[in-house]
């Protein structure tokens, strides 16, 4: 399994919002409704931000959404707040087996 | 508290093998598959294995298939991770990971594995 694509960097300015791209194939993404977001400050474990394409978990902000079209999801960060800086990963079931993205680096301008 | 914390990391020669635990607290273990994700240093995280809840089925990646063994003891809410003839490429921090919707919503603190002569 190769890793999802994801673009390397995002950045934009407080209140602002950004998209993450996510791109798999049909064996991945493009199967399942199983995507996942991880977002990871530095040195401290990934922390799950959406789960089943568009779904949050309690106690996760409504500033984060999730979706998906074809082969490739994305998150989407509005608002964006300093505290929004962090790498993110997505994830996709494929099959009894799961492939993560490259991460994205977001910073806060 | 719902929390996991891994154990059994450290430094071991290139062929050598490692055993690393898991244990899990705060919520019904057996009711839940688990998983290990590890993360080369500043590198991307990489799914490593699953295991479901009655430890009955077994998932790995290629990269690890046939010289890594997932296990799980429901009776001391453990999971483990037998690591054999490892490689360089296998240095990383181990994260084990709770799943509930094909997610992974809990994770440990990682336990550092490093292979080198």
């Amino acid at each position: 399994q190769s890793a999802l694509t994801q673009p390397a960097s995002v950045s934009g300015s407080p209140g602002q919002s950004i998209t993450i791209s996510c791109t798999g194939t049909s064996s991945d993404v493009g199967s399942y409704n199983l995507v996942s977001w991880y977002q990871q400050h530095p040195g401290k474990a990934p922390k799950l931000m959406i789960y089943e394409v568009s779904k949050r978990p309690s106690g996760v902000s409504n500033r984060f959404s999730g979706s998906k079209s074809g082969n490739t999801a994305s998150l989407t960060i509005s608002g964006l707040q300093a505290e929004d800086e962090a790498d993110y990963y997505c994830c996709s079931y494929a099959g009894s087996s799961y492939v993560f993205g490259t991460g994205t680096k977001v910073t806060v301008l | 508290e719902v929390q996991l914390v891994e154990s059994g990391g450290g430094v071991v020669q290139p062929g050598g093998s490692l055993r690393l635990s898991c244990a899990a607290s705060g919520f019904t273990f057996d009711d839940y598959a688990m998983h290990w994700v590890r993360q080369a240093p500043g590198k991307g995280l990489e799914w490593v294995s699953l295991i479901s809840g009655d430890g009955g089925s077994t998932y790995y990646a290629d990269s690890v298939k046939g010289r890594f063994t997932i296990s799980r003891d429901n009776s001391k809410n453990s999971l483990y991770l037998q690591m054999n003839s490892l490689r360089t490429e296998d240095t990383a921090l181990y994260y084990c990971a709770k799943e509930i919707h094909e997610a992974f919503d809990i994770w440990g603190q990682g336990t550092m594995v490093t292979v080198s002569s």
